[in-house]
């Protein structure tokens, strides 16, 4: 596909793990990263993963990348109500240097 | 150490007119994106800026322009502005240092511009 694919919704309950998933389009994508916004905010880089890798933890954080599959997933444990927000995930192509994003995540957290 | 800055942080402005946005990249940065983010979509890449010149341009029109100056901060122009350019604007800085992307990518809290 030409696009990056995530589904838009997700709702969880607070202290249950959140597992966002996103779809990207090149195989030969550098590096691939996970942005989190908020309502009326800019975009905070959360973390990314560079395309040699399998895994990255960063505290509540882990990234999956599935190179063969081009997926790529945030998990978040112990989800807090302050993690609702919308999560994109983008690429940069192998070719170029600009991020290429989803359409983001809209996560929902209630208590 | 301040990250990416952005001015103004909202601004509204009649079609046909000209808007010019700034940024400041975060310090160490020499690189400068900026994206435009419709309302409900992810943000679209305009263009980028590295040691003064435009390197990468996304589907935009020749409305959009841009500069980047010996300090490494930029400015967006839009020449006759339309409905719907209004969007938030989003401005991006790296350390690319002529190489291949670093990683960091960090992002201001963007100009959100109202075309009437």
């Amino acid at each position: 596909g030409e696009d990056v694919e995530q589904s838009l919704f997700l709702s969880v309950r607070e202290g249950d793990s959140s597992v966002i998933n996103c779809t990207y389009t090149d195989s030969s994508s550098t590096y691939l990263y996970w942005y989190k916004q908020e309502p009326g905010a800019g975009l905070q880089l959360l973390t990314y993963i560079f395309s040699n890798m399998d895994m990255k933890q960063d505290q509540r954080l882990t990234v999956l990348l599935n190179k063969k599959d081009k997926h790529l997933s945030l998990r978040i444990a112990d989800t807090q109500t302050g993690d609702s927000a919308i999560y994109f995930c983008a690429e940069i192509p192998g070719e170029g240097t600009a991020l290429i994003f989803g359409k983001g995540t809209t996560l929902s957290v209630s208590s | 150490d301040a990250g990416v800055t952005q001015s103004p942080t909202h601004l509204i402005k009649t079609r046909g007119q000209q808007v010019t946005l700034r940024c400041s990249p975060k310090s160490g940065h020499d690189t400068v994106s900026w994206y435009q983010q419709a309302l409900g979509q992810g943000p679209q890449f305009i263009f980028q800026y590295y040691e003064e010149e435009e390197r990468q341009r996304g589907n935009f029109p020749d409305r959009f322009s841009g500069h980047q100056f010996p300090n490494y901060s930029s400015e967006l122009n839009v020449n006759a502005l339309l409905l719907g350019d209004s969007a938030l604007y989003l401005c991006a800085s790296s350390f690319e240092g002529g190489l291949s992307p670093s990683g960091e990518l960090f992002f201001g809290e963007g100009s959100r511009l109202t075309v009437l």
